[in-house]
């Protein structure tokens, strides 16, 4: 089993709509949980770091949930420019590590 | 400066060459790393480096060389290399706080010929 496990996707939405991402991990000492989007050739780019407590930023809201060890990502009123890869990853924080899953590919059509 | 550098941002190379990837960042962070990601998969962690000395290597082979000469700077030194090596080369750095997050550089896009 996948340390970090993504809905394979790929994901095809029209433009405005709302889509949601989910992701499980398997061990429970994680310590750290974000969300990276990367576009095609090019370096991932953190999205948002993610809380127990939940966290949004604008159309963007991410969930954790550390008793099923589930993370989600809510992208609200969809753009073009959100169609790209969207990887959940996992830190260690004592192993200044991160794990990343296998990623989402998103694509908003017009 | 929020941002990580990299260069050369293409290379190509034989199996016999010695070529050096390079990355740098000035925001203080202690921790850099090196990625090596192929198309359609995640980064794969190959080193980590905290407070300059190297904590994980990742079973990396040893035609992989990584060096911290100060808390900026990382290098990646390559020779022999083979044509499954080619790949993107991805350097990130992080603040070692209790988040953590990295931040990655453009990349490096390595092709072995």
């Amino acid at each position: 089993r996948k340390e970090v496990e993504q809905d394979p996707g790929p994901f095809n939405v029209p433009e405005g709509a709302t889509v949601a991402f989910n992701c499980t991990y398997s061990n429970s000492a994680s310590q750290s949980f974000f969300w990276y989007r990367q576009d095609c050739r090019k370096e991932p780019k953190l999205l948002m770091s993610v809380y127990s407590s939940g966290n949004e930023d604008g159309r963007f809201t991410a969930q954790l949930n550390r008793a099923s060890q589930y993370i989600s990502l809510l992208i609200r009123d969809s753009k073009l420019s959100d169609s790209a890869t969207y990887l959940c990853v996992v830190g260690y924080s004592s192993a200044s590590k991160i794990i990343f899953g296998s990623g989402t590919r998103l694509s908003i059509r017009p | 400066d929020t941002e990580v550098t990299q260069t050369p941002k293409h290379l190509v190379m034989g199996m016999t060459n010695k070529k050096s990837l390079k990355c740098e960042q000035h925001m203080g962070h202690r921790a850099m790393y090196w990625y090596k990601q192929k198309a359609k998969k995640p980064p794969e962690l190959m080193f980590v480096y905290s407070y300059e000395k190297l904590s994980i290597n990742e079973s990396v082979p040893s035609r992989f060389s990584p060096e911290c000469p100060n808390s900026s700077l990382l290098n990646l030194h390559l020779h022999a290399l083979q044509p499954e090596d080619s790949a993107l080369y991805l350097c990130a750095s992080s603040p070692l706080t209790a988040n953590n997050e990295q931040f990655f550089g453009p990349g490096t896009r390595l092709t072995v010929l």
